[in-house]
């Protein structure tokens, strides 16, 4: 099945400096790959989501990239604010379209502060 | 369009009982996932039901099951409850199954006495 590894678990960073935090995957059949933001007390909230068809994706300070030849993904958030303060988590799964029964699987979770 | 939303959000449970929990989806989505998220194992799939049958396991025990109703609702049952099984229960709705746009509730906190 599929494994997922994420890093750090921690990240702590200046309010505007950027934040990385990678994954790696090890089915390469997987080809799809959402980023989720858990809040305290709340469920994941999916922030964005890339396919293997695409290197790159962004959305306004988010971006994330994807490395399908060496099975690694990264979030990437710019000019960090208090707010980015969360738990981020990364998934991998194979999608298509429905016709099949497969899961996302998620990485371990990289707990951001983002320090004023 | 209201978002997914889980029922009851805290239980208490003593060891040897069964517990229901309620998930529903957003209108419109057919598949739910459910999702077990503790400290040490984080997130893991349990089940996902689409079209009310069971499309998808993982690997807990049988004494964890689940349906969907016709109206897309789900729920999960926990029988002889042990103390490993508290955790937050999360669900997750979607459009269609498998590994697709997930949108998960804010989860029922199970604590097992």
């Amino acid at each position: 099945g599929e494994n997922v590894e994420q890093h750090p678990s921690t990240l702590s960073v200046q309010e505007g400096d950027s934040a990385v935090i990678k994954c790696t995957y090890s089915d390469s059949a997987s080809n799809y790959f959402p980023w989720y933001k858990q809040e305290l007390g709340k469920g994941p909230q999916l922030i964005i989501d890339i396919r293997s068809n695409v290197g790159e994706k962004k959305d306004q300070r988010i971006a994330v990239t994807l490395n399908k030849t060496a099975k690694h993904f990264s979030l990437h958030i710019t000019e960090t604010q208090p707010e980015d303060s969360a738990v981020y988590f990364c998934a991998a799964g194979e999608d298509n379209a429905g016709a099949g029964s497969y899961q996302l699987t998620f990485g371990k979770g990289t707990k951001l502060s983002v320090i004023p | 369009k209201a978002g997914v939303t889980q029922t009851p959000r805290y239980l208490i449970k003593t060891r040897g009982q069964q517990v229901t929990l309620s998930c529903s989806p957003i209108s419109g989505h057919r598949s739910v996932s459910w999702y077990q998220q503790t400290p040490g194992q984080g997130l893991q799939f349990l089940f996902e039901y689409f079209s009310e049958t069971q499309r998808n396991k993982g690997n807990f025990p049988g004494r964890f099951s689940g349906r969907q109703f016709s109206n897309s609702r789900s729920e999960m049952n926990v029988s002889t409850l042990e103390l490993g099984d508290s955790a937050l229960y999360l669900c997750a709705s979607s459009t269609r199954q498998g590994a697709y746009e997930q949108y998960f509730g804010p989860g029922t906190r199970l604590t097992v006495t």
